[in-house]
């Protein structure tokens, strides 16, 4: 059974920063890129950031502006997102998604960030 | 907002058949990107309804169907049960955002 879990969220300082980690089992996780996204309370989905299989591609959602980095460890099975600057408005509930030719499938469970002073 | 504009609401009495509709521009759904669509309840991991405009991975009900036309798509839902009360979305790509969009989402409500 393919398996996400996500780690690491909680609460932060305004400017602070956090890195999230998402841990996979149930499938070959070098073969498939994979993706965060976010969802803000109150708020619909907001996708974040994709990484490729190898690393060599990476894209982040333009409201970020460079204050976030998507990295993964192929050989611990591993998704990270490291969030710096963060500010209120980065208040969310984060889950990393399996990339499948332009859906997301399957999705953790999600932790929350929260920030704020 | 969003750049694919869903209606924050639905509703239908257990049996009755909702739709709900996914509203995009000539940058996503209107270039000929697939429209994919997620069931969403609250504090639990989205799950894959429809991906590729109306293909239902296994394990999903045929009581859910998808389409798209144009700049818009549809999630079909018929034969409404009370678990189906959750928030739904669509999403897809868009090419002048370089990145994956999504609706705003629409909550189902069963009455």
């Amino acid at each position: 059974e393919v398996q996400l879990v996500e780690s690491g969220g909680g609460l932060v300082h305004p400017g602070g920063s956090l890195r999230l980690s998402c841990a996979a089992s149930g499938f070959t996780f070098s073969s498939y890129s994979m993706n965060w996204v976010r969802q803000a309370p109150g708020k619909g989905l907001e996708w974040v950031s994709y990484i490729s299989s190898d690393s060599s591609t990476i894209y982040y959602a333009d409201s970020l502006k460079g204050r976030f980095t998507i990295s993964r460890d192929n050989a611990k099975n591993s998704l990270y997102l490291q969030m710096n600057s963060l500010r209120a408005e980065d208040t969310a509930v984060y889950y990393c998604a399996k990339y499948g030719t332009n859906w997301f499938d399957p999705w953790g469970q999600g932790t929350l960030v929260t920030v704020s002073s | 907002q969003s750049v694919l504009t869903q209606p924050p609401s639905v509703s239908g009495a257990p049996g009755q058949r909702v739709t709900i509709s996914c509203t995009g521009s000539s940058s996503n759904i209107g270039a000929g990107y697939e429209v994919h669509w997620y069931q969403h309840l609250p504090g639990t991991a989205p799950k894959l309804l429809i991906h590729g405009n109306s293909n239902r991975p296994s394990g999903v009900p045929d009581r859910f169907s998808g389409s798209k036309s144009g700049t818009s798509a549809s999630l079909a839902i018929t034969g409404l049960q009370a678990e189906d009360e959750a928030d739904y979305y669509c999403q897809s790509y868009d090419s002048s955002l370089s990145g994956w969009v999504f609706g705003g989402g629409t909550k189902l409500t069963v009455l």
